[in-house]
């Protein structure tokens, strides 16, 4: 039973634009959100999150969106570059779980020059 | 600050051999995670730990695996008998207090023959 839900293995963008990766998610105790970035033969690293309070949290090119009527989260980066390229993870955590957080299978980002 | 360290980075094994994995959080950190990483699955947490107590096994696959944090400074995901399936990058992951942002180490990726 897959929470947290990526439907979009892959996204290829071309630099300059924007990218935009999409998560789901299915339980509604969920209150807290982040996304992370991940390079290969490394372990992921934290980019940005949202409390279920807000719908938007911005940090330089990162935007975070929360929809929790639609239980729908998305990462915007802009403008993207080839930097950007690797795979992003959406987590989602619930203050009755303590500190667990619930990931998502992850979307490869190709950021072509 | 090292961050989280793990080793060994990689590991070859045979089918049925016992393999060890080692995690040193970072220091001050009061919570550590234990991580698989698979193409199906994406991230699955296995353990986690709270001063050490461990907190929520539900995610360890079966009896072959076993985790211990003897101190506040070291742990260890153990698995025998290993088995193909097993072959998997696994991460550590620490956090301080309260806190919803995770801290990976680089991972061991594991293959058993």
């Amino acid at each position: 039973d897959q929470q947290v839900k990526q439907n979009s293995p892959s996204l290829s963008v071309q630099e300059g634009r924007i990218s935009i990766l999409n998560c789901d998610y299915t339980n509604s105790m969920f209150d807290y959100f982040l996304w992370y970035k991940k390079y290969p033969a490394e372990g992921p690293t934290f980019l940005i999150s949202i409390s279920s309070i807000k719908d938007k949290n911005e940090d330089g090119r990162f935007t975070v969106f929360l929809n929790k009527s639609a239980k729908h989260l998305s990462l915007h980066i802009v403008p993207s570059q080839p930097g950007d390229s690797a795979v992003y993870f959406c987590a989602a955590s619930a203050e009755s779980s303590g500190d667990k957080l619930t990931f998502g299978t992850g979307t490869r980002l190709a950021v072509r020059p | 600050d090292a961050g989280v360290i793990q080793s060994p980075r990689h590991e070859v094994t045979e089918m049925g051999q016992e393999v060890t994995l080692r995690c040193k959080p970072i220091s001050g950190h009061n919570s550590l995670f234990w991580y698989r990483q698979t193409m199906m699955r994406g991230l699955e947490l296995l353990i986690y730990f709270n001063n050490n107590v461990p907190i929520d096994d539900s995610g360890m696959p079966e009896d072959r695996f076993s985790a211990k944090m003897p101190n506040a400074s070291f742990s260890t995901l153990k698995i025998q008998p290993s088995e193909p399936r097993d072959s998997a990058v696994y991460f550590c992951a620490s956090s301080p207090a309260r806190a919803n942002e995770q801290f990976f180490g680089p991972g061991t990726r594991l293959t058993v023959l």
